[in-house]
Parts: structure tokens; sequence; C-alpha cells
């Protein structure tokens, strides 16, 4: 029983366009989450994360927008490049609960130059 | 910056040897963790730590053991390595705090169990 889902587990996008990297939630109690990346060969890296009070977080090129209602977010990486390849692994935490994060298994993501 | 290590980047082990998988953090992180992650199935939690001496079982910790003396150092054991444990192995700590915290990941151990 999946409590977070990556339902697409893999995208092509076109160097320059936006990448578009989609998660669903079932766990109404999760408010915290976070977007790690992976390269092949190395550990996940933290991207961005957002709190429940939010429904849009930016950094840079990725923003992630949460839809509460929806129990639904995404990572969009504008404009998106060749070095954005990689595994995206969503993950969902309760704040103040356990300090274990609940992981996607995770979208691989190829940018085409 | 957190710096994980693991001991391996990659193992070539026989059925039924004992394997061991270190890691060590220096960041005086309270909470380790070790998964594995395999293709299609995502990062699955085998067992984590929230102190010195103390281990809780993940999703999946069936053939697998887990040591913590000391606090900057969590090891995973293969009590007997199956073709089934072939995979990548992922060590992660993080701070004190609850829910927020990022997890650090080491560089990951490919094991490849013959």
């Amino acid at each position: 029983d999946q409590q977070v889902k990556q339902n697409s587990p893999s995208l092509s996008v076109q160097e320059g366009r936006i990448s578009i990297l989609n998660c669903d939630y079932t766990n109404s109690m999760f408010d915290y989450f976070l977007w790690y990346k992976k390269y092949p060969a190395e550990g996940p890296t933290f991207l961005i994360s957002i709190s429940s009070i939010k429904d849009k977080n930016e950094d840079g090129r990725f923003t992630v927008f949460l839809n509460k209602s929806a129990k639904h977010l995404s990572l969009h990486i504008v404009p998106s490049q060749p070095g954005d390849s990689a595994v995206y692994f969503c993950a969902a935490s309760v704040d103040g609960g356990s300090y274990i994060p609940t992981f996607g298994r995770g979208t691989s993501l190829i940018v085409h130059p | 910056d957190v710096k994980v290590t693991q001991s391996s980047r990659y193992l070539v082990k026989r059925t039924g040897e004992k394997v061991f998988l270190e890691c060590v953090q220096d960041m005086d992180h309270e909470n380790m963790f070790w998964y594995r992650q395999d293709p299609g199935l995502g990062l699955r939690l085998i067992y984590f730590s929230y102190d010195v001496k103390m281990k809780e079982k993940g999703d999946i910790p069936e053939g697998y053991s887990v040591s913590r003396e000391k606090k900057e150092r969590f090891s995973l054991i293969l009590e007997s390595a199956s073709t089934n444990q072939t995979s990548m192995y992922l060590c992660a700590s993080s701070g004190p705090g609850q829910g927020r915290e990022t997890q650090y990941f080491g560089p990951g151990t490919r094991l490849l169990v013959l």
C-alpha cells in the first residue's frame, strides 16, 4: 500500500522546456514534502521541500507546488537542462511525528539536448 | 557540509557469505538509516536507529541485522548473503528534529551476490 505514489516511472523532455514531475499521496497526516534527486551510482541529494502551510516554494529553476485538497504535489523544472537527467524521488513526512519520510518509487527524467 | 561515507562502492560476494556494510557520518546526527534501492521499487527502508545501541526494523528487515555502537557509525550486516540481496544499499543520516529533517545520503554500495 503505497502512501506516496509517483505514477510516471519515466519522463523525457527537450532541453529548455519545462519538466513536470508529479507525486500523489494518500495519508492526510503528511504535512511536509521533499524532493530528492539521484544520479546513477550516487546517493540521493535533497533538492527542495514544502510545508503544508504553503502551496508553492521556489528555488531557482525548481518550483514545487502543493495541492492539499487533491493530495498532489508537483516539481517544475524550468528551463530543463541535460544535467537535470536523474531519478527524482518525492517524499512525505509528518511534522512533529516520525522522522522517517515515506518515499515514492521515483521518476527517471531524461532531458535531451 | 554533511558527509556520509560508506565503506565500499562496489562489493561482490558469494551466496552464504557474511557481509558487512559500514556507514559513517560526521555531523553528529542522531538518526541513521539503511535503505536498498531496486529498479521500479524506489527506496525501501531496512533498518534505522535513533540513538546509539538503538535499532528499529524498517519495511524489509528480513535477512539483515544492524549495529550502532557509536553515534557516527551504523553497520548493516547480511548474515548469510543470498542472490536476492543483490542491490544498491544506501545509508542516510538526519538530525534530531522530527518530520522536517532532511536526510543526507552516502554514495551507496552496489552489492552483487553470486
